[in-house]
């Protein structure tokens, strides 16, 4: 069964207005941890955000935030005022063993494009 | 180093061959991952070590894939008798700890198996 859910392979966003990528996860698990994640063409895996699942309050790093709905087990990126050099694949990942911190299981990932 | 540092970039070889991919983590850290990326995927897992030992290696698809840690530091992913379905983007990441959120991952080395 597939543990993350990434449904939009492809998204488009004019320059300068937000959009949601989104990520959906199952897991039997309470203690786990949600993660973003930017490919750029250069390969690197560049880390964006993270979600406790005890934590109340949805993440947010600079223009990124995670809108982390638990009961839907959703955790959307929001990406706010987009820039060109946006322009990624994006990965949703989960941590399901909390020792084991980097151990994460990754979704298909959505390629987003940003328009001038 | 600064970065995760991964070499080769790029390694074409025959079906058949033996091949080596090495990782220099970021100094200090002491957790170490390798994952496989296919084209059009996102990574998988194939392993991960603290310090020296392999914590966990439920990642790695058969026992012609086998990784080292030796010291520590550096580590090298050993595949022997390549077949085609090998070929992908072979990614490491490296850690403060194992528990920690952040992982820092190399550029990959892309492996293609003719």
């Amino acid at each position: 069964a597939q543990k993350i859910t990434q449904t939009q392979p492809g998204m488009f966003v004019q320059e300068k207005e937000a959009v949601t990528l989104d990520c959906t996860y199952d897991t039997s698990d309470q203690s786990y941890g949600l993660f973003w994640y930017k490919q750029p063409s250069s390969g690197e895996m560049i880390f964006l955000i993270y979600q406790g699942s005890y934590d109340e309050q949805n993440a947010t790093e600079g223009r990124y935030s995670l809108n982390f709905q638990k009961a839907r087990k959703s955790a959307n990126l929001v990406i706010s005022a987009s820039q060109l050099g946006d322009s990624a694949m994006y990965f949703c990942a989960m941590r399901e063993v909390y020792n084991q911190g980097g151990k994460l299981i990754f979704g298909q990932g959505t390629e987003l494009s940003v328009k001038p | 180093g600064a970065g995760v540092s991964q070499t080769p970039s790029n390694k074409v070889t025959e079906k058949g061959k033996y091949v080596e991919l090495r990782c220099d983590p970021i100094s200090g850290h002491t957790a170490l991952y390798w994952y496989r990326q296919s084209l059009g995927q996102g990574p998988e897992f194939l392993i991960y070590f603290q310090g020296t030992g392999a914590a966990d290696d439920s990642g790695l698809p058969n026992d012609r894939f086998f990784a080292v840690r030796p010291e520590g530091s550096v580590s090298t992913l050993k595949i022997q008798r390549t077949e085609r379905g090998d070929s992908a983007v072979y990614l490491c990441a490296s850690s403060l700890t194992s528990g920690a959120n952040v992982l820092t991952f190399g550029a990959g080395s892309r492996l293609t198996v003719l």
